[in-house]
């Protein structure tokens, strides 16, 4: 079975520096996609990257971009020029291509990130 | 430009009382699901449905009920709530096949607050 594992509960940093936030899994498969999502106070869930097993180079969004290991089973988000308006929890998740069966988002517990002024 | 819609926003229940969430999704979407989301657990997921008629068992089922007799509507039954169902849930949707990135996000409504007293 698949595992998500994200180690650091909370973090806080100053707006405008950059912040990293971990995650490894675990699994045997050699194809999947990784995700990071973003719930903000509102609580609504929004997606903020993905990225597919298969390709080497790691994806990007505007100032949110994912450091991607594939052999070490770590995906970390890096948020440059951190906003206010990052002050969220962000998820990191898991699923496998979704082909003939149903295939299903796996969570990791969350990082409750706080931006200060 | 509804996407996902969850009814109730928030809740209370009484220990032993049963209650339906409504899900409705109005993007044709085959794949809908169920999670709760408690501290420091993630989104877990109870039930999903990858179309009409069918649905399945996710991680933490016991005490839950689904039924899928439209595209749009995926209703979850607590049967006698229980202090233990206290929790936020979401229900979301997806495209049902994911051989392409660009078919692997999941939406999500809003949530649902739930307290069993």
């Amino acid at each position: 079975a698949q595992t998500v594992t994200q180690s650091q509960p909370e973090m806080s940093v100053q707006e405008a520096e950059t912040v990293t936030l971990s995650c490894t899994y675990d699994t045997s498969e050699n194809n999947y996609y990784l995700f990071w999502y973003k719930q903000p106070p509102s609580r609504q869930m929004i997606l903020v990257i993905r990225q597919e097993a298969y390709k080497q180079q790691n994806a990007t969004e505007n100032r949110f971009s994912v450091n991607f290991q594939k052999a070490a089973k770590s995906f970390s988000l890096k948020i440059s020029d951190s906003q206010l308006g990052d002050t969220a929890m962000y998820f990191c998740a898991f699923m496998k291509p979704r082909y003939s069966s149903a295939s299903k988002i796996i969570f990791g517990s969350g990082t409750r990130l706080s931006i200060r002024p | 430009n509804a996407g996902v819609t969850q009814t109730p926003k928030f809740q209370v229940l009484k220990t032993g009382q049963s209650m339906t969430l409504q899900c409705a999704q109005d993007m044709n979407h085959e794949y809908m699901s169920w999670y709760r989301q408690d501290p420091g657990m993630g989104l877990r997921l109870i039930h999903y449905s990858v179309g009409a008629g069918i649905t399945d068992q996710g991680e933490v089922p016991n005490g839950y009920n689904v039924s899928r007799s439209t595209t749009e509507d995926f209703p979850l039954r607590l049967l006698s709530a229980a202090p233990s169902q206290t929790s936020v849930y979401f229900c979301a949707s997806s495209l049902r096949y994911s051989g392409r990135a660009g078919n692997t996000e999941a939406f999500f409504g809003q949530g649902t607050r739930l307290t069993v007293v």
